[in-house]
């Protein structure tokens, strides 16, 4: 199946840093890639969907100048958590739109768990 | 709004037996629906899937059912095993966008 990987898979950081989360598609072209926050305990959140190519597209109440999203490749977009805080700490997932014959299917990357100091 | 939920936030079933995990979707335009797995520190896993126009699905050990009348969604797992310990969520998606909505999530416990 479809593979997507998450780069890094766990991150530590100060207050006001900010930190680039990578996500890949490592065999296939994606146009569309989504971006979901998950708290502990808690559902999926979808944050954005990525576009190859264009603005990413915001959930409402999602602060766009706060998580930038950047697809420039079929393979590959970033999520960047600026000027982080605490409540910023959570575990982001991505994922990538494949597809196929006709269908759209959804594949998973293994999240990244963001801790904030 | 658009909403999915889940009816039990967890289940415990005894190894072997079958489990049910029940999703109910307010959104009657939606045309697809997933179950997935998630464990611990991981992201989700596909389960298996749905399209609104059938309304069973079988898969190796597990069970989609939709029942479009009342808008609810089950899955079904045959001879649980430990390895299915986890948290299960339902989604939905309608057809005019590649966007998934997130049940609430249940988490199954299998005892040994």
């Amino acid at each position: 199946g479809a593979v997507v990987s998450q780069h890094p898979s766990r991150v530590i950081c100060k207050s006001g840093t900010s930190v680039k989360i990578e996500c890949r598609s490592l065999d296939f072209q994606a146009t569309t890639m989504f971006w979901y926050r998950q708290f502990p305990k808690k559902s999926l959140m979808l944050m954005a969907t990525s576009n190859e190519g264009s603005k990413a597209t915001y959930e409402q109440g999602v602060e766009k100048d706060k998580f930038l999203i950047n697809h420039a490749s079929l393979t590959l977009s970033t999520l960047t958590v600026t000027s982080a805080h605490p409540e910023d700490s959570s575990f982001y997932i991505c994922s990538a739109n494949f597809r196929h014959l006709g269908y759209n299917e959804q594949f998973f990357g293994p999240g990244t768990r963001l801790t904030v100091l | 709004g658009e909403s999915v939920g889940l009816h039990l936030p967890t289940l415990s079933v005894q190894e072997g037996d079958n489990s049910i995990i029940n999703c109910a979707y307010s959104n009657s335009a939606s045309d697809y629906f997933i179950w997935y797995k998630q464990e611990s520190g991981k992201g989700p896993q596909f389960i298996i899937d749905i399209r609104s126009n059938m309304d069973k699905r079988q898969g190796q050990r597990v069970t989609v059912l939709l029942n479009k009348t009342v808008k609810h969604l089950s899955l079904q797992i045959a001879a649980t095993q430990p390895g299915d310990s986890a948290v299960y969520f339902c989604a939905e998606r309608g057809d005019s966008s590649y966007k998934l909505i997130f049940g609430s999530g249940t988490r199954l416990l299998v005892r040994p």
